[in-house]
């Protein structure tokens, strides 16, 4: 079974904080993804990567940055927390970028 | 660019009662087509996919799509819901071209009562 883990299931941040969420995936998959999840939205994505150290801009980049050192991690970087980036933060990773993604259980961050 | 559109923003059904949810899309060339379900307090996971072959595809649960391709449409069926189906739903469409990611829908909330 593919796992697809993330660091944090809740993460409560102050306003202007630095925050870094982690996302790990046991299945050797190229393609590894950030959405975030809010009601009514859906998914929206905000960064994806095809190959380590290589990222590409999702449709709401703004405010985020990724690193993708190593094949199994890809982290989402908030260089400086603001209360509209509270949301559900969702990983997902797939071997092919036609392929079915994996999606980890998410990260609720509160950004107060 | 890409765009996935879901009819129902929530649908309440009672137990038994047949399920179809909407799907539309709009990108003109190939695509993969993907069905996701969010049970609550739970991961994101694959109900079911379309890549080429037999439009009508069938996937976990007794759940199945439709491909119309002239109708750029994918919709979600199931003859008889459970209490069980109580979940969000997400349709999602990836162009079969290098450099895309799969575009999500907003999603549809289904409610089932026993």
């Amino acid at each position: 079974d593919v796992k697809v883990t993330q660091s944090s299931r809740y993460l409560v941040k102050r306003t202007g904080e630095k925050v870094f969420l982690e996302c790990v995936q046991d299945m050797d998959h190229e393609n590894m993804f950030w959405y975030r999840q809010d009601p009514g939205l859906g998914l929206r994505l905000i960064y994806f990567s095809y190959d380590v150290k290589m990222k590409e801009k999702g449709d709401i980049p703004e405010g985020y940055s990724v690193s993708r050192e190593k094949k199994e991690r890809f982290s989402l970087i908030l260089e400086s927390a603001s209360t509209n980036q509270t949301s559900m933060y969702l990983c997902a990773s797939t071997r092919e970028a036609t392929d079915t993604q994996y999606f980890g259980p998410g990260t609720r961050l509160t950004v107060l | 660019a890409q765009s996935v559109s879901q009819h129902n923003h929530h649908v309440i059904l009672s137990e038994a009662a047949s399920l179809e949810l909407g799907c539309n899309y709009s990108y003109g060339g190939t695509v993969n087509l993907f069905w996701y379900v969010q049970y609550p307090g739970q991961h994101l996971q694959l109900l079911l996919k379309y890549f080429s072959g037999d439009p009508l595809v069938k996937g976990i649960k007794g759940f199945e799509a439709e491909f119309i391709k002239s109708k750029f449409s994918f919709n979600l069926r199931k003859p008889s819901v459970q209490w069980s189906d109580t979940a969000e739903y997400f349709c999602a469409v990836k162009a079969n071209q290098a450099g895309t990611a799969l575009i999500f829908g907003k999603g549809t909330t289904l409610s089932v009562s026993s």
